[in-house]
């Protein structure tokens, strides 16, 4: 069984739409991430949610907007797409805030905007 | 297929030998460290981890040194396969209770 599954793992889309991204863990962790990989592999995070609020929001447009409906879904919808947005987005999850446990990643999901 | 990380540090060995790769974290005050590794089209993947009360950790053929005072982690792994091949990251949680991810190292075992 799949423990952090992400869906599409790819979205090609074009400049302007608006795309959502989901998420699932089944590990009964309570924080649950978004990171963003560019394409020089460096991993940076965008939100972090701990039992469905918001405990962490980095400097991220307003267009992206994460929604958490419960403890183990965290989805990303994002507004007005553009070009600078293409890369790959990992979801992943933890117990407690990461502090003391590791997170678990899901397998990505591939964005390019044309 | 997935992009080339084009200033992505590279460390190329040999199948059978041990590898070493190193990271400079940048906070003092981090107190939790991880390493992940990253395959292609896949999440980074959990190795090790350790605490900053500790200097050594060691798993199943992976072995983490933590030195705070010059602020260096290393992952050794210990006769490299070719299955090892993937970017390897490292994470320090600091006092803002965030990961936060190294520029990673792609390592290349040649058969």
């Amino acid at each position: 069984d799949t423990a952090v599954s992400q869906t599409p793992k790819y979205l090609v889309t074009q400049m302007g739409n608006d795309k959502s991204i989901k998420c699932e863990q089944n590990l009964g962790h309570d924080t649950m991430y978004w990171y963003k990989q560019d394409s020089k592999k460096f991993l940076k995070i965008m939100f972090s949610y701990n039992n469905k609020e918001l405990i962490i929001n980095e400097t991220v447009p307003n267009r992206f907007s994460p929604k958490s409906p419960d403890k183990a879904h965290l989805n990303l919808h994002i507004n007005s797409l553009e070009l600078g947005d293409s890369a790959v987005y990992f979801c992943a999850s933890s117990y407690g805030t990461g502090q003391n446990s590791p997170l678990h990643f899901g397998n990505g999901t591939r964005l390019t905007v044309t | 297929g997935e992009s080339v990380g084009l200033h992505l540090p590279t460390l190329s060995v040999q199948e059978g030998d041990n590898s070493i790769i190193n990271c400079a974290y940048s906070n003092s005050a981090s107190d939790y460290f991880i390493w992940y590794k990253q395959e292609s089209g896949k999440g980074p993947q959990f190795i090790i981890d350790i605490r900053s009360n500790m200097d050594k950790r060691q798993g199943q053929r992976v072995t983490v040194l933590l030195n705070k005072t010059v602020k260096h982690l290393s992952l050794q792994i210990a006769a490299t396969q070719p299955g090892d091949s993937a970017v390897y990251f490292c994470a320090e949680n600091n006092a803002g209770n965030m990961l936060t991810f190294g520029g990673g190292t792609r390592l290349m075992v040649k058969p």
